[in-house]
């Protein structure tokens, strides 16, 4: 069975400084990775995606993940952070066999003034 | 102006009683699905449906109904039998079947509350 691992229910980081939040999945298939992004009481927006190709890939709002097949890992990564980016993060597989999304269990990222 | 809106924002049930969720989307896209966000939980899946007077349940779809009559609307009934409703329903879209790494779209949400 395929699962989501996100290994930090929150992440606390001062203002300025960088932030990696960890992904970790486990499929017997290939996958498509996902990292999507939900501010308070608010619908999910997408930050980026994994499909092929280069296994560094870039988002909006600088964001950026990096595809790890052998660690199975799509960490999230931003050089430095800002309040605005206080917001809950999740880490999302889809086995290219399969319709469904699956899902972390997300990881709030709390910014320090 | 596109996307895909959830209605209503908030919504208080009694218990015993059905409700129904509305999402409407006017992206032309094919699949739609429903999710319950419980906290520290992540998403869960409800149902899904690919094409119009289709769909397929997901992995926690007992206590809830859904229809697909049009393309451009997926609603969510919550009957009786879902034996704690409360949670924040989303509703998302993708563009086709999504068989492929599509990107699924996600309206603004429902917080349903049992009183």
């Amino acid at each position: 069975a395929q699962s989501v691992t996100q290994l930090d229910s929150q992440v606390p980081v001062f203002e300025e400084a960088p932030v990696e939040l960890r992904c970790n999945y486990s499929s017997s298939v290939s996958v498509y990775l996902f990292w999507y992004v939900q501010y308070p009481n608010q619908g999910l927006q997408l930050l980026l995606k994994y499909l092929s190709g280069s296994t560094l890939v870039k988002g909006i709002n600088g964001f950026e993940a990096e595809f790890n097949k052998s660690q199975t890992s799509f960490h999230l990564r931003k050089p430095s952070v800002h309040i605005s980016d206080t917001a809950e993060y999740f880490c999302a597989v889809k086995p290219s066999s399969n319709y469904q999304l699956i899902w972390g269990a997300g990881t709030k990222l709390i910014i320090k003034p | 102006d596109g996307g895909i809106t959830q209605s209503p924002k908030y919504l208080f049930r009694k218990e015993g009683q059905n409700v129904t969720l509305s999402c409407e989307q006017n992206l032309n896209h094919d699949a739609m699905y429903w999710y319950r966000q419980d906290p520290g939980q992540g998403l869960r899946l409800i149902y899904y449906s690919q094409i119009v007077n289709d769909f397929q349940k997901g992995d926690i779809a007992e206590g809830y109904s859904v229809s697909r009559e049009k393309k451009e609307s997926f609603p969510l009934t919550v009957t009786s039998a879902q034996k704690n409703p409360t949670a924040f329903y989303l509703c998302a879209t993708a563009p086709y079947k999504a068989m492929r790494g599509d990107t699924q779209y996600f309206g603004p949400g429902t917080r349903l509350t049992v009183l």
